[in-house]
């Protein structure tokens, strides 16, 4: 069981916008920055989003991230077909004192 | 270009301690936390805890405290990570990442396979 909630999987078609929740509390996402990762498979993971809503230089604008109260999303517009990946978000815990992630959402491209 | 190396995949017996590298270059090496984070099979991500390659100070996940070490050797940018008391439930990839701010990991060694089996 996670700390941080995440939806099991999403999907959409080409060209849809496709939104993605991570849940949490106040130890973690609500007093704390989110970062999300992208993982393609049978790869290491990928920096995403970092403080909530900044894009890593490289990123595509396609990705955007934002943060309220003790959840977080990500959105991806113009969904590709190479968007099919894990996606998790992770953040401080204050009461664990170390980062924690969400279970990771599987992105399927219809 | 920021590369971080780890070693080779490991077989290991339940009880038996295994010791994962990372190799980083492309950077300096004392000025960035490095974490590790596991993946067990088809399972999600999992922090184990950082090290501060200046100082040697460590942070430990709540659930590694006392089965885990981290250490480092600055002479060759080199950090470990040392798991010891192996169970069959710890086999996974384990990774070696580079803290670029406050936990946001922004590169990733390509991960070490440890198998735990009798």
């Amino acid at each position: 069981q996670s700390v941080l909630t995440q939806p099991p999987s999403a999907s959409g078609t080409p060209g849809q916008r496709v939104i993605i929740s991570c849940s949490g509390s106040s130890s973690n996402i609500g007093s704390n920055t989110v970062n999300w990762y992208q993982q393609l498979p049978g790869t290491a993971p990928k920096l995403l989003i970092y403080s909530n809503d900044q894009r890593p230089s490289g990123v595509p604008d396609r990705f955007s991230g934002s943060k309220s109260g003790t959840s977080a999303s990500l959105a991806i517009s113009g969904l590709q077909s190479e968007n099919e990946a894990d996606y998790y978000c992770a953040a401080w815990d204050d009461s664990l004192n170390g980062w924690v992630f969400g279970g990771g959402t599987k992105l399927t491209v219809l | 270009q920021v590369q971080l190396v780890q070693s080779g995949a490991e077989v290991k017996k339940p009880g038996a301690s295994v010791k994962v590298s990372c190799k980083a270059s492309g950077y300096t090496f004392t000025g960035y936390y490095m974490h590790w984070v596991r993946q067990a099979p088809g399972q999600g991500l999992e922090w184990m805890g950082r090290i501060n390659p200046n100082s040697g100070g460590t942070n430990f996940a709540q659930r590694f405290q006392g089965r885990v070490t981290m250490t480092r050797d600055t002479s060759i940018s080199t950090a470990y990570m040392e798991l010891s008391r192996l169970r069959s439930d710890d086999t996974a990839v384990y990774y070696c990442t580079r803290d670029q701010i406050w936990g946001s990991f922004d590169y990733w060694g390509q991960g070490t396979l440890v198998t735990v089996s009798s």
